[in-house]
């Protein structure tokens, strides 16, 4: 079945650096890629997406790229912030199997002031 | 504020007990799941309910029973845990059971199993 990774598990950068999330996946099939963020004590929310037709999206200080040859996909944050902090998780899902999304392990960032 | 919300927060019970988690959605949606969240590992997906059908049920053992009476209140009845079981559940919401929908998650249940 689908398969993801996710690394680093942990990344600890200063306020103002650039932080890279990176994931791959197993399946050519997934197509749909969102990236979510949760925050100590909440849910996870989701923040960005991005479909196979596209190779990049970007939302502010958040972009994703997705390179469909390597499989794989990253979220880049731009001038972090402290309440950047959190745990980011990506995900994956293909065809039509409903709702069902393949989380990666997730990666604990810590933007420190 | 998500517009699902997950009732208690916090729960320690023993093996022998019984127990159910509740989770209720304002946001029209039509699609409700639960998911485990252990830590280290990734959100393992558990039930989805489409129209207050189970449309997937992931190799969940029994002693998980999931009810979904109408399409904004959904349960997961807990009996004879094991204290593996003690993990962080998670309940979402999708507007359509389709894999492009934004989910829409509670807070989640702390449960403790001793």
């Amino acid at each position: 079945g689908e398969n993801v990774e996710q690394h680093p598990s942990t990344l600890s950068v200063q306020e103002g650096d650039s932080a890279v999330i990176k994931c791959t996946y197993s399946d050519s099939a997934s197509n749909y890629f969102p990236w979510y963020k949760q925050e100590l004590g909440k849910g996870p929310q989701l923040i960005i997406d991005i479909r196979s037709n596209v190779g990049e999206k970007k939302d502010q200080r958040i972009a994703v790229t997705l390179n469909k040859t390597a499989k794989h996909f990253s979220l880049h944050i731009t001038e972090t912030q402290p309440e950047d902090s959190a745990v980011y998780f990506c995900a994956a899902s293909k065809g039509n199997q409903g709702g069902k999304l393949i989380f990666g392990q997730g990666t604990e960032l810590s933007v420190k002031p | 504020e998500t517009g699902v919300t997950q009732t208690p927060r916090h729960l320690v019970m023993g093996m022998t007990n019984k127990k159910s988690l509740k989770c209720e959605q304002h946001l029209g949606h039509n699609a409700m799941y639960w998911y485990k969240q252990s830590a280290k590992k990734p959100l393992e997906l558990m039930f989805v309910y489409s129209l207050e059908e189970r449309v997937e049920n992931n190799s969940v053992p029994s002693r998980f029973s999931p009810e979904c009476p109408n399409s904004s209140h959904l349960f997961l009845h807990l009996h004879t845990l094991q204290p593996e079981d003690s993990a962080l559940y998670l309940c979402a919401s999708t507007k359509y059971p389709v894999r492009w929908d934004t989910q829409y998650f509670g807070p989640g249940t702390r449960l403790t199993v001793l």
